[in-house]
């Protein structure tokens, strides 16, 4: 099956510093992964995607991932966290065993920036 | 870009009603529909999947007869919860899949339900 996992429920970061939310990928074949946020009660953004290519990924909001084949790791970087990126991220890996090439999601990691 | 849109956002009901939800792609054509539910500070589990014009796929302890999905065009499916009880509130997020550049998965906003 194809599963990510995020280890941190939790990642705290001053405004204007980087942060790094992670994500483990566990997968046969060439994984198709992506990042999403969530703020409060809203549905899911999508901030990028990795399907093939070059290994750093940019996406929406400045947001960036780089994907590390040998580390089986897909972690989500920014280089400076402003108060407004405090949500929920999730990672996710296109489930391809289905007939729907649905999403299988990590447990989410919730990003608090404090100003 | 593609929107999902769902319908209603917040919906309260009294144990042993149904519920409908609606999920609709507004400027593309949907043709794989999934449903999601996702609990308080939780991820998303995939509860379904339905293609237009067929019956739904459901995952395993989902039950089909609880929870009825439809998805009778390209643009819309419907979710009913059937006889609901308390311990089928949640929020309920839906994302439609189109083909070509819109064949990634577009969510919808979701919707909180509570039963009472």
């Amino acid at each position: 099956a194809q599963s990510v996992a995020q280890p941190e429920d939790q990642v705290n970061v001053a405004e204007g510093n980087p942060l790094t939310v992670k994500c483990t990928y566990s997968v046969s074949g060439n994984p198709y992964l992506f990042w999403y946020v969530q703020y409060p009660n809203r549905g899911l953004q999508f901030l990028l995607k990795y399907i093939t290519g070059d290994n750093l990924v940019k996406g929406s909001y400045g947001f960036e991932a780089e994907f590390n084949k040998s580390q089986t790791s897909f972690h989500l970087k920014k280089p400076s966290a402003l108060v407004s990126d405090s949500a929920l991220y999730f990672c996710a890996v296109r489930d391809r065993s289905g007939s729907g090439y649905a999403l299988n999601f990590g447990k989410g990691t919730s990003l608090l920036v404090t100003p | 870009g593609a929107v999902v849109s769902q319908h209603p956002s917040r919906v309260i009901c009294k144990s042993g009603t149904s519920v409908k939800i609606e999920c609709r792609s507004l400027d593309f054509q949907a043709t794989t529909m999934f449903w999601y539910r996702q609990f308080p500070k939780q991820s998303l589990m995939l509860m379904a999947t339905s293609n237009e014009g067929s019956k739904a796929t459901y995952e395993q302890g989902v039950e089909k007869d609880k929870f009825l999905i439809n998805h009778a065009s390209l643009t819309l499916s419907t979710l009913t919860v059937t006889s609901a009880h308390p311990e089928d509130s949640s929020f309920y997020i839906c994302s439609a899949r189109g083909t070509g550049l819109h064949y990634e998965q577009y969510f919808g906003p979701g919707t909180r339900l509570t039963v009472t």
